[in-house]
C-alpha cells in the first residue's frame, strides 16, 4: 500500500529574531533529554542537553526549558541567522542509554 | 571531540544485493553504538543496540537476520543490509557513547541507500 510520510511542524523566523521550539515527551520517568538539529542529507548534531533534576540550562545562543509536570521540553534560539535553518528534534533517554526522538520540527529562518 | 564517522556516504544497489555500511568514532572509544534508519520527512527510528564484543540488540520488529550488525572493535560497528529490497531504501544514521556511563550520542553523517 502506500504509505504516507509525516508531515513536520514547521516555524518560520525572521532573521535576528527569537524562535522557541517546543516538544512533549511521554515517560514522565525520563531523566535525560537532548536537542539535536539536523541539517538536509546529514546526521543530528548535539546542541544541548538537560537532566531532570534541572529546569533550565544555557548554552551559546540557546536555552532548553524542562517542565517535568506538563512532560514538556522547549529550545529556545536567540538571533536566529539563517545557519539554524534545519529540522530539530527533542530526544529523551529511553533508559539503557536508549534514546527516543520526537517527530521533529523544521525551523526556517527568513532574511 | 567525539567524531563519528560513516562509509558510504551513500550507495546505490540491486535488488538482492547486500550493502555493508561501517560506523567509526574517530576521537574516542565507544562501547556501544546504535543504529537508527530515517525516511524522508521521518523522525529516527532506532534499528538496534551494538555492543563491542556482544551480540547487537534488535528493537521489535527489525529483523536481524536481514540487518546484521557487527562491532568488532571499541572504534567500528558494521551494519549490513542482507539481500536488500527497494522498501529498505533509506537514510542509516549510526550514533556512538563515549565510554563509561554517558548517556550523550553522537552522531554520524548518515548513509543514503537506494535500491534499485
Amino acid at each position: 500500500g502506500e504509505s504516507v510520510g509525516l508531515h513536520l511542524p514547521t516555524l518560520s523566523v525572521q532573521e535576528g529574531d527569537n524562535s522557541i521550539i517546543n516538544c512533549a515527551y511521554s515517560n514522565s520517568a525520563s531523566d535525560y533529554f537532548i536537542w539535536y538539529k539536523q541539517e538536509s542529507g546529514k546526521g543530528p548534531q548535539f546542541i544541548i542537553d538537560i537532566r531532570s533534576n534541572m529546569d533550565k540550562r544555557q548554552g551559546q545562543r540557546v536555552t532548553v526549558l524542562l517542565n517535568k509536570t506538563v512532560k514538556h521540553l522547549s529550545l529556545q534560539i536567540a538571533a536566529t541567522q539563517p545557519g539554524d535553518s534545519a529540522v530539530y528534534f527533542c530526544a529523551e533517554n529511553k533508559g539503557a542509554q536508549k534514546l527516543v526522538f520526537g517527530q521533529g520540527t523544521r525551523l526556517t529562518i527568513n532574511p | 571531540g567525539a567524531v563519528v564517522s560513516q562509509h558510504p556516504s551513500w550507495v546505490i544497489c540491486k535488488s538482492g544485493t547486500s550493502v555493508k555500511i561501517e560506523c567509526r568514532s574517530l576521537d574516542f572509544q565507544a562501547t556501544t553504538m546504535f543504529w537508527y534508519r530515517q525516511f524522508p520527512k521521518q523522525s529516527l527510528m532506532l534499528m538496534a543496540t551494538s555492543n563491542e564484543g556482544s551480540k547487537a540488540t534488535y528493537e521489535q520488529g527489525v529483523e536481524k537476520d536481514k540487518f546484521l550488525i557487527n562491532h568488532a572493535s571499541l572504534t567500528l560497528s558494521t551494519l549490513t543490509v542482507t539481500s536488500a529490497h527497494p522498501e529498505d531504501s533509506s537514510f542509516y544514521i549510526c550514533s556512538a557513547v563515549p565510554g563509561g556511563y554517558r548517556e550523550t550520542q553522537y552522531f554520524g553523517p548518515g548513509t543514503r541507500l537506494l535500491v534499485l
